[in-house]
């Protein structure tokens, strides 16, 4: 089955200590999208990438960035986590830009911080 | 300003009994709306989402919704809940910024 594949499902980092959490889709969708949910909230939309375009949101910290590499690959990096990034991050993708596209989500990282 | 509203925060419902589950809007523009449900550490799975058309859209797990535009409402309801319909509920509305916002969710727990 066509899938958002998030990897791994559950990642500790230290305080500060970079890290990565990653994201495939076999759905050969344009647009891959990061999402971070707080306990008990919404998700709140980090950016996304069409294609290879880029799109931050405005509120989003400069302590997260993102790459994609090709279509079927997203990354979400954090460069010096605190303890309020610990929260599930989630990918999703949808075929087009446009606001009739449904999101495809992914199950989600949790990261916690030590 | 445009804005999702979930009235409820908490839904306790017994089992087989029906269930109402409230999202308002507002916006200036036409929008396109959509319900997920989350489990417990899982991802979102679309319910079902209205685009156009008829008012009332009919999605999985035998949920329906009803796009109200006169009082700006997209309730999600299913006539008999299951156990396993017990999870989180976000209504998301989508207004021309090319992306989702979603209301703060519904934890549905269905009561056997």
């Amino acid at each position: 089955d066509a899938m958002v594949i998030q990897n791994p499902r559950y990642q500790v980092t230290q305080f500060g200590k970079p890290v990565t959490l990653s994201c495939s889709q076999t759905l050969n969708h344009n647009v891959m999208y990061w999402y971070q949910q707080k306990s008990s909230q919404a998700p709140k939309l980090l950016f996304h990438y069409y294609d290879k375009d880029f799109n931050n949101e405005a509120d989003t910290p400069d302590n997260f960035q993102s790459r994609r590499p090709n279509t079927s690959f997203c990354f979400l990096d954090i460069r010096s986590p605190g303890l309020g990034d610990a929260a599930m991050y989630l990918c999703a993708t949808s075929r087009d830009q446009g606001d009739n596209q449904p999101q495809h989500f992914g199950d989600g990282t949790r990261l916690s911080i030590l | 300003a445009q804005s999702v509203t979930q009235l409820d925060s908490q839904v306790p419902v017994f089992e087989e009994a029906p269930v109402e589950l409230r999202c308002n809007y507002s916006s200036s523009v036409s929008v396109y709306l959509f319900w997920y449900v989350q489990y417990p550490n899982q991802g979102l799975q679309l319910l079902l989402k209205y685009l156009s058309g008829s008012t009332l859209v009919k999605g999985i797990n035998g949920f329906e919704a009803e796009f109200n535009k006169s009082q700006t409402s997209f309730h999600l309801r299913k006539p008999s809940v299951h156990i396993s319909d017990t999870a989180e509920y976000f209504c998301a509305v989508s207004w021309g910024a090319n992306n989702l916002f979603f209301g703060t969710g519904t934890r549905l727990t269905v009561i056997p």
